[in-house]
């Protein structure tokens, strides 16, 4: 079945410094690739997500690129800030399916 | 009350008791998710429903019965847990597929003693 690596399961960066947090997924057959982003005591919230008819996707501060062939995605996170501090989930699925298959998550830590 | 909301926010129970989760959500949504969040795990997606009819169901004990009496509202009914149990439960709902934003409950803290 599919699966989903994440690495690192946690990283620190100094504010103001750019985060990047890799996933990996088997199905080749995934088109729809999703980050949650949980803060402390809280839900987890979509923050940006990307499908395979595209390579990259911005949303001010963040993006996530995608590369099919390597099978990998990325989640990029520019001038990193305070409220950026949570735990970072990707996931993979396809279409007409129901599960998301999520990564292990990573801890971000912001230095200030 | 908007979005997904989930009752109690907090459960401790024995491993001989009886109790119920309930999610419900406000969205209009057609699907409606259990997953279990353990510490340094992935979320574990337990039970899918999508028009009250059950799409997934992931090896999960019987100990763990969902009931889904309609489109807004999602149980959870516990007996006889296990100490591993001890979690967080996360309701979800999404307008349709997987490939739909999925918003999250605030959970329901669980520990069994």
């Amino acid at each position: 079945g599919e699966n989903v690596e994440q690495h690192p399961s946690t990283l620190s960066v100094q504010e103001g410094d750019s985060a990047v947090i890799k996933c990996t997924y088997s199905d080749s057959a995934s088109n729809y690739f999703p980050w949650y982003k949980q803060e402390l005591g809280k839900r987890p919230q979509l923050i940006i997500d990307i499908r395979s008819n595209v390579g990259e996707k911005k949303d001010q501060r963040i993006a996530v690129t995608l590369n099919k062939t390597a099978k990998h995605f990325s989640l990029h996170i520019t001038e990193t800030q305070p409220e950026d501090s949570a735990v970072y989930f990707c996931a993979a699925t396809k279409d007409s399916n129901y599960q998301l298959i999520w990564g292990a998550g990573t801890k971000l830590i912001i230095k200030p | 009350e908007t979005g997904v909301t989930q009752t109690p926010r907090h459960l401790v129970m024995g491993m001989t008791n009886k109790k119920s989760l309930k999610c419900e959500q406000h969205l209009g949504h057609n699907a409606m998710y259990w997953y279990k969040q353990s510490a340094k795990k992935p979320l574990e997606l337990m039970f899918v429903y999508s028009l009250e009819e059950r799409v997934e169901n992931n090896s999960v004990p019987s100990r763990f019965s969902p009931e889904c009496p309609n489109s807004s509202h999602l149980f959870l009914h516990l007996h006889t847990l296990q100490p591993e149990d001890s979690a967080l439960y996360l309701c979800a709902s999404s307008q349709g597929e997987g490939t739909d934003e999925q918003f999250f409950g605030p959970g329901t803290r669980l520990t069994v003693l």
